[in-house]
C-alpha cells in the first residue's frame, strides 16, 4: 500500500481557507476512493472516481466538498471555506478496476485552526 | 444498507496472551467481501486480509487467524501470542456488490483499540 501516495501528510488551514488534498494511485490503478476519519471514529466513504468520472459521491457533504480525478495527474479532494469540523484524516485508496482490492495511502491529516 | 459492528471498543492484554477481535456485519448482498485493516499509532492503514462471501475457510497467517462464519455474519480475528507491536486500532470492513460497480467502496466498523502491555 506504500504505492498510493498522498500529499501533504499534514495540512493546517485557517477557517475559511481552501484545502487541497492530493492522491496519486498505485501504478496501473484507475479507480480512486476517498474516505474521511473523524477523530476517534472509523472511516467513512466519501467518493469513488475513475479517470475523469465521478462514479459514486454518496458520502460527500453537499456543500464545500468536491473531488476530481483528471486524465493526467493525481486525484484532488478540495474543501472550500474549511471549518473546524473538517479537521480529520483523509485517506485515499486505489484499485485496478472492478476489484475489491483497495490499497490505502498514508492519509492527509487536516487541522483547521 | 450495510453495517459493520465491532462491539469491543478497547481491549487490553499482556504480551503473549491470545486475543480475539469480533466483527459482525449486515448486508443484503449475496456476494460481498470482508476485510481487516490495522492502523498503528503512525496512522496509516495496513491491509491484513480479504475474504469473499463464498469462501468460508478459516485462514491462518503466522500469529494471525480469521474465523468467517456466514451463519452468524461474523468475521473474527485472533492474534495468538500477542506482542507489543500488535498495539493498534483494528478495523473490520465490508465491501458491497452493486452489480460489480462498487467493489472498492468499503463500510468500516468503528474499530477496536488493542493495547498489548509488556
Amino acid at each position: 500500500n506504500a504505492g498510493v501516495m498522498q500529499n501533504p501528510r499534514h495540512l493546517v488551514r485557517r477557517r475559511g481557507q481552501e484545502a487541497r488534498l492530493r492522491c496519486s494511485p498505485m501504478k496501473g490503478h484507475s479507480h480512486v476512493y476517498w474516505y474521511r476519519q473523524l477523530p476517534e471514529e472509523g472511516l467513512k466513504f466519501m467518493v469513488y472516481l475513475q479517470k475523469e468520472n465521478i462514479i459514486d459521491e454518496s458520502g460527500m457533504p453537499k456543500e464545500r466538498f468536491s473531488a476530481e480525478f483528471p486524465k493526467e495527474g493525481p486525484s484532488i479532494l478540495r474543501i472550500q471555506q474549511v471549518v473546524r469540523g473538517d479537521s480529520a484524516a483523509y485517506f485515499c485508496a486505489s484499485s485496478p478496476g472492478w476489484n475489491p482490492e483497495a490499497f490505502f495511502g498514508q492519509g492527509t491529516r487536516l487541522t483547521v485552526v | 444498507a450495510q453495517k459493520v459492528t465491532q462491539a469491543q471498543t478497547e481491549i487490553s492484554v499482556v504480551e503473549k496472551e491470545d486475543v480475539t477481535l469480533d466483527c459482525v456485519y449486515e448486508t443484503r448482498d449475496t456476494t460481498y467481501y470482508l476485510f481487516w485493516y490495522k492502523q498503528p499509532p503512525s496512522g496509516e492503514l495496513v491491509f491484513l486480509i480479504r475474504r469473499n462471501s463464498f469462501d468460508e475457510q478459516n485462514e491462518i497467517s503466522g500469529r494471525y487467524s480469521w474465523n468467517f462464519q456466514k451463519s452468524t455474519s461474523s468475521f473474527n480475528f485472533t492474534i495468538t501470542a500477542s506482542q507489543v507491536v500488535d498495539s493498534a486500532v483494528y478495523f473490520c470492513a465490508l465491501s458491497q456488490d452493486a452489480g460489480g460497480t462498487s467493489y472498492g467502496k468499503l463500510t468500516f466498523g468503528q474499530g477496536t483499540i488493542l493495547t498489548v502491555h509488556p
